[in-house]
């Protein structure tokens, strides 16, 4: 299994501000997955990290918000633009060395809390 | 997307206890995993189970594929099994995952 660090592990921002979170893997890996948990909820898909090009956003989620780099095969950033209090939440990376039929190993997460 | 259901929300089991976890979905997924997120929020992957059953240890999980659900089982269950324990599937080809809402279970001594 992939071992993934993320940095930071947590931070406490203002509004307005924006906090850009790393994901890194210690393989290359094929896919790699952003994922918001606001308190108390479950896990939803931000957007998929494609290397050398742009991200894929799913719905709800746009790129002026929420951008993504994925320089290479074993790192990644999501930034967290112009935060509010509701962007409070625990976002996680999450990676697949196959295609979509592999198991994905999700990432420590980063705790972010905006005042 | 595909529609998650978990059952039940929550599970208070005294330690030494059996369980049983259900997800059902709304279509056929060609990827099914089963997480716990421990209390410190660290989310462990269990199994990878798109079809068929496999064991590790205590857990154990069956999915019937054709009938769109899976089942996680806990045996004798331990304090540490705490947490709360989530079904995931992916219909696509990239292996987006749909998350279920989760079971919180607690395991009291």
């Amino acid at each position: 299994s992939a071992v993934i660090s993320q940095k930071p592990s947590r931070d406490i921002c203002q509004r307005g501000t924006s906090l850009t979170i790393q994901c890194q893997v210690d393989s290359q890996v094929t896919m790699m997955f952003w994922y918001r948990q606001q308190p108390g909820q479950s896990l939803t898909l931000i957007a998929t990290a494609n290397q050398g090009s742009e991200a894929t956003y799913e719905s709800g989620f746009v790129i002026d918000k929420f951008p993504i780099s994925r320089p290479n095969l074993t790192f990644s950033t999501l930034t967290v633009s112009n935060m509010s209090p509701e962007d409070s939440s625990i976002y996680l990376c999450s990676v697949a060395s196959g295609g979509a039929r592999e198991t994905q190993y999700f990432g420590p997460g980063t705790r972010l809390l905006v005042l | 997307g595909i529609q998650v259901e978990q059952s039940p929300p929550d599970l208070i089991l005294q330690e030494g206890a059996n369980s049983t976890l259900r997800c059902n979905f709304s279509d056929s997924v060609n990827n099914l995993q089963w997480f716990h997120q421990n209390p410190w929020g660290q989310l462990i992957n269990l199994f990878y189970i798109p079809s068929g059953t496999k064991q590790n240890g205590r857990l154990s999980a069956t999915t019937v594929a054709t009938e769109r659900y899976s089942l996680l089982y806990i045996s004798s269950s331990q304090t540490t099994d705490s947490g709360v324990y989530f079904c995931a599937g992916a219909t696509d080809s990239w292996g987006k995952l749909q998350f279920g809402a989760g079971t919180q279970v607690v395991v009291t001594p």
